[in-house]
């Protein structure tokens, strides 16, 4: 069973701090790891995705990917309160079929 | 403007009734998927198709049925004999080329009366 593992939270940070996202997977074959953000009743909308080891930077937001330890993470600079809500990991097991984690609730207060 | 559409936002569905989910796509995606999300729960994969006239099941295909005769088309029938079919369910489409993302519709809730 292809598994993604997510802390369901949910995370709680003060404005303007850093959110570090965590996603661990059991597949040593994946091949690309996409973040997708899901606002409550909405569908999920794509942030960043990474498919070499090491840290891509997109604005505010930056995936980290470590092949060797199976896991990649999101971190969120200067975390503003729209940035609240569930943020899916996903990743592609090379047969360009995704399996989602369930997601980690970030809650972001003023 | 070049996207996925969902219809309708929201269905509502009888007992015994089959009831079916329209995906509509003008990105020229070749590969089309169908999804669940039952809350607290992750993303569960229906159909998928990557190509006309040509689909697999995914994890949870039973009490489901689907259609490719369009590319830009993937309609999802919801069966009398899914039992529980209370559920968001989310419409992607990707290119169907290696490490390339797949973009999602804006989903449709579908409720029992």
């Amino acid at each position: 069973q292809k598994e993604v593992e997510q802390n369901s939270g949910p995370l709680s940070v003060p404005e303007g701090a850093i959110a570090s996202l965590n996603c661990t997977y059991s597949d040593r074959g994946s091949q690309s790891f996409f973040w997708y953000r899901q606002y409550s009743g909405k569908s999920p909308e794509l942030i960043m995705f990474i498919y070499s080891n090491g840290d891509k930077e997109d604005g505010r937001f930056t995936a980290q990917l470590n092949k060797a330890s199976q896991y990649v993470s999101l971190l969120i600079r200067d975390s503003q309160p729209s940035d609240s809500a569930t943020y899916l990991c996903a990743v592609n097991t090379g047969f360009q079929k995704l399996v989602f984690g369930t997601g980690t609730r970030l809650l972001v207060s003023p | 403007d070049g996207g996925i559409t969902q219809s309708p936002k929201y269905l509502f569905r009888k007992e015994g009734q089959n009831v079916t989910l329209s995906c509509e796509q003008n990105l020229n995606h070749d590969a089309m998927y169908w999804y669940r999300q039952d809350p607290g729960q992750g993303l569960r994969l229906i159909y998928y198709s990557q190509i006309v006239n040509d689909f697999q099941k995914g994890d949870i295909a039973e009490g489901y049925s689907v259609s490719r005769e369009k590319k830009e088309s993937f309609p999802l029938t919801v069966t009398s004999a899914q039992k529980n079919p209370t559920a968001f369910y989310l419409c992607a489409s990707d290119p169907d080329k290696l490490n390339q993302p797949q973009h999602f519709g804006d989903g449709t809730r579908l409720s029992i009366l």
